[in-house]
């Protein structure tokens, strides 16, 4: 079975551009959530969907980053424009479900992107 | 908003050592991760503690789930060079239905 799949696994850009990366979650997860980590620090929330609605978006930084998730498979994290404290690694996670089970909440994350703004 | 923070940040050991590493935070948890990454890879999932004192083993990694519900540990035994990576902990507030808090993990260097 296919793990958490993410693309690009790098990107650099310059700031002012846009970006955008995606996240392929584990076949039948119905949740999915992005994480992003700057140098040294630690990983830290950005939001989470429960098919495609957004349940949880209290860690988006700003209106530059906007994340879909049309049709409740795949999502999308767009940055724009980008700025230079943009750059970090974006991961993404997803896990099967929520409730008392919560085995059924542990997250399995993917590789992450690696994102460069010069 | 709730923080975890990690102790040692780095640590650099001989193979074969033992390895001793915690996470503490000011408020309370339910559940506690320990994930390793690997250079170029995500975190991947050691060990998941649900109970206060819970002790839990993974080959040679044991992790405990703190009395206090404000701490876990995780210890290594007889390190060997593909220990090498950051250990992250990450807990939950709650029993189910939110969103893991990290901390900055904790790098570790094995040494032949």
């Amino acid at each position: 079975e296919a793990g958490v799949t993410q693309f690009p696994s790098h990107s650099v850009i310059e700031k002012g551009q846009t970006v955008t990366l995606r996240c392929d979650p584990i076949s039948g997860h119905d949740n999915l959530y992005w994480y992003r980590r700057v140098m040294g620090k630690e990983i830290k929330f950005l939001l989470h969907f429960v098919k495609e609605s957004k349940q949880d978006e209290s860690g988006m930084p700003n209106n530059r980053f906007l994340a879909e998730r049309t049709g409740g498979t795949y999502s999308t994290l767009k940055v724009q424009p980008a700025e230079l404290e943009d750059s970090g690694v974006y991961f993404c996670a997803s896990s099967q479900g929520l409730g008392l089970n919560r085995a059924k909440n542990i997250q399995y994350f993917g590789a992450g992107t690696r994102l460069s703004v010069l | 908003g709730q923080q975890l923070n990690q102790s040692p940040q780095s640590m650099f050991i001989q193979e074969g050592e033992d390895v001793s590493m915690n996470c503490t935070s000011s408020s309370i948890f339910n559940t506690w991760l320990w994930y390793k990454q690997d250079p170029g890879e995500g975190p991947v999932l050691l060990i998941a503690l649900y109970k206060a004192g819970e002790l839990t083993s993974n080959g040679r990694l044991t992790a405990q789930f703190g009395i206090t519900r404000k701490d876990s540990f995780l210890n290594i035994s007889a390190s060997i060079p593909s220990d090498v990576g950051i250990y992250f902990c990450a807990g939950a507030p709650r029993d189910y239905g939110q969103n893991f808090v990290f901390g900055p993990g904790t790098r570790l260097s094995v040494l032949p």
